[in-house]
């Protein structure tokens, strides 16, 4: 069964050093998701793929967090410098790209847990 | 804006006991999916089911099932004779549709963490 990869499973860093993360979605997906889950909470989202475009990053710290997906497949999510209230599950999605007023279940990878020291 | 709210923080039942799991949700759109999810300890949110606003029929998966009522704004989710696997956080989520920057985003609840004891 097709599966969302994501490297590494978990990372320890220091405040003020970068960071960053990988994620490859399933083949033939589209959308691509980057979520950020602080413990006991729901995923809310930081940036939003179709394709290589981003759709939407009104979330994304722009000032610290930076994210690609250069051909349209794999992504990087960066933080640059880190702080400690980015302590978090770090989780890639992925779906068919949705329109048209149809959307799709987004498979969600392992996830990255971050810990800022 | 979207809003998701599992009123339940934590639920613990005794093995073979059947739980449900709460989910009132708001909305400006007329066209809307909702979705659950499940996230055991090792961290993978899993997808459990999608519905949309115009299917209120409930749904029935083995031990799952879910209720959908739009005159409440509810999708509650049913796990019957509950096992030690079930044990896990819960959440649901909706998605708004509509074109422009940000479509199809999923919102989550809190979620629900459930303990299933043996």
């Amino acid at each position: 069964e097709a599966e969302v990869a994501q490297s590494p499973r978990y990372k320890i860093t220091e405040k003020s050093q970068a960071v960053a993360f990988w994620c490859d979605p399933i083949s033939g997906h589209a959308t691509l998701y980057w979520y950020r889950q602080i413990l006991g909470q729901g995923p809310e989202l930081l940036v939003q793929f179709q394709d290589e475009s981003v759709v939407d990053d009104s979330q994304l710290p722009k000032d610290r967090f930076s994210a690609e997906r250069l051909k349209g497949v794999d992504s990087t999510l960066k933080i640059q410098p880190a702080e400690l209230g980015d302590s978090a599950m770090y989780l890639c999605a992925s779906s068919l790209a949705a329109g048209q007023g149809r959307t799709y279940e987004q498979y969600f990878g392992p996830g990255t847990r971050l810990t800022v020291t | 804006a979207q809003k998701v709210t599992q009123a339940q923080t934590e639920i613990s039942v005794v093995e073979k006991e059947d739980v449900t799991l709460d989910c009132v949700y708001e909305t400006r759109d007329t066209t809307y999916y909702l979705f659950w999810y499940k996230q055991p300890p090792s961290g993978e949110l899993v997808f459990l089911i999608r519905r949309n606003s115009f299917d209120e029929q409930n749904e029935i998966s083995g031990r799952y099932s879910w209720n959908f009522q739009k005159s409440t704004s509810s999708f509650n989710f049913t796990i019957t004779a509950s096992q030690v696997v079930d044990s896990a956080v819960y959440f649901c989520a909706l998605s708004e549709v509509y074109s422009g920057a940000g479509s199809y985003q999923l919102t989550f609840g809190k979620g629900t963490k459930l303990s299933v004891i043996p």
